[in-house]
């Protein structure tokens, strides 16, 4: 069965430094990935995806991510945090093609902006 | 095009009593979930339908129903709520299975249970 791993549930970056999210995930067959940011008393919101297009994902808001097969990890990055980027995101994987398969998220990681 | 509606989106429920948290898109998503979020838990799945007429128990399922007569709406009973049921839930849809297909969330449903 798949899943996934968040490492840190709060990340705390100055205005204007490099955003870090780590997550690796577990998964029998080759995984679907995305990132979400969740703000204060919202849903959930994509920001990016991964397809075998391309190993590097670009997102909305200046956010990537790159999926490394042999690290089993798709870690978020942004080269330069905004205060509006403080919120929750979020990890998820699914194994897709087959009935059974569920869509499992981390446990998300908070991140804060300092001013 | 509304994509996926939750309702009530604030609820106060006391120990025992039953309710129905309501899910509807519009979008002819075929795959629909719910999931609840507690703090520094992230999401659970709690049921999930791949289609009307089936449906299929996710990581947390005790203590609740769905049903899934219709591809647009998928509801999501609690029989006799339970102070640990206090969450914060959320319904979404996906299309189909195709590589990378979006999942579309609603806003939430804040639930107490007191």
């Amino acid at each position: 069965a798949q899943s996934v791993t968040q490492l840190g549930s709060h990340v705390s970056v100055s205005e204007g430094a490099l955003v870090l999210l780590r997550c690796n995930y577990s998964s029998s067959v080759p995984p679907y990935l995305f990132w979400y940011v969740q703000y204060p008393n919202q849903g959930l919101q994509l920001l990016l995806k991964y397809t075998s297009a391309a190993t590097l994902v670009k997102g909305i808001n200046g956010f990537e991510a790159e999926f490394k097969k042999s690290e089993t990890s798709f870690h978020l990055t942004k080269p330069s945090a905004h205060m509006s980027d403080a919120a929750e995101y979020f990890c998820a994987v699914s194994e897709g093609g087959n009935r059974d398969d569920k869509i499992i998220f981390g446990k998300g990681t908070r991140l804060h902006i300092l001013p | 095009n509304a994509g996926v509606t939750q309702t009530p989106k604030f609820r106060i429920l006391k120990i025992g009593q039953s309710m129905t948290l309501q899910c509807a898109q519009d979008m002819n998503h075929n795959y629909m979930y719910w999931y609840r979020q507690d703090p520094g838990m992230g999401l659970k799945l709690i049921y999930y339908s791949v289609g009307a007429g089936i449906t299929d128990k996710g990581e947390v399922p005790n203590g609740y129903n769905v049903s899934r007569s219709t591809t647009e709406y998928f509801p999501l009973r609690l029989e006799l709520a339970a102070p640990s049921q206090t969450s914060v839930y959320f319904c979404a849809s996906i299309r189909d299975r195709s590589f990378g297909n979006t999942i579309y969330f609603g806003e939430g449903s804040w639930l107490t249970v007191v």
